[in-house]
């Protein structure tokens, strides 16, 4: 039950894309397609963005999405706005648990 | 409005216990998986254990196997953490969550509720 690995920070300008990895193993990431991406701002819950590797629950902006290769999965921010500025935590499934990433702080330049 | 409302955090001794609660609204609570995440303070959010629908399978992390047991009462719309051998390391922010359909995904989280243990 280890956290899955997502780098400590990343940063980006207005209008850029930026893209936040995360690694697991082949018994959560590699194994399953139920990877999901929270974003949470200080003194707030997590909020879900992503679920199932590439899907958005409702209200959330096309800006941001989801993929995966093998055992690393990747989210994606497009046209970066000062409100994305957060912090951001994967989470997979991992046969009757779950982990998450340990989480990466997005700065917007 | 969908909402989740967790109570009972607050200062305990280590080995001692605590009863968290999570109560829900605007949805029907009886026909979801929830869950309990926690996060320590400036750490990543830790997956602590889930209830099936009618409670009639829980599964938890190693870490708290023994000492934590979740349960609910569908007909009060609650969600309950039971807490005991209580370490410093179970200092965190304790929140409820609510699962998607599917595996590992948590549409709606309450606010938390503080847990710090320390003598």
């Amino acid at each position: 039950q280890s956290a899955l690995t997502q780098p400590r920070s990343v940063s980006g300008s207005p209008g850029q894309s930026v893209t936040i990895s995360c690694t697991g193993t082949s018994s959560d990431v590699g194994h399953y397609n139920y990877v999901s991406w929270y974003q949470q701002h200080p003194g707030k819950a997590p909020k879900l963005m992503i679920y199932e590797v590439t899907k958005r629950p409702s209200g959330v902006p096309d800006r941001f999405s989801g993929s995966k290769s093998g055992t690393t999965a990747s989210l994606t921010i497009s046209g970066l706005r000062a409100e994305d500025e957060a912090d951001y935590y994967c989470c997979s499934y991992a046969g009757r648990h779950t982990v998450f990433g340990g989480g990466t702080t997005l700065t917007v330049l | 409005e969908v909402h989740l409302g967790e109570s009972g955090g607050g200062l305990v001794q280590p080995g001692g216990s605590l009863r968290l609660s999570c109560v829900a609204s605007g949805f029907t609570f009886s026909a979801h998986w929830m869950t309990w995440v926690r996060q320590a303070p400036g750490k990543g959010p830790e997956w602590v254990g889930n209830i099936k629908e009618d409670g009639s399978a829980k599964y938890y992390v190693d870490s708290v196997k023994g000492r934590f047991t979740i349960s609910r009462d569908n007909a009060k719309n609650s969600l309950y953490l039971q807490m005991t051998d209580l370490r410093a390391e179970d200092t965190a922010v304790y929140y409820c969550a609510r699962d998607l359909p599917g595996y590992g995904a948590y549409g709606v989280w309450g606010q938390g509720t503080l847990v710090t243990v320390s003598s």
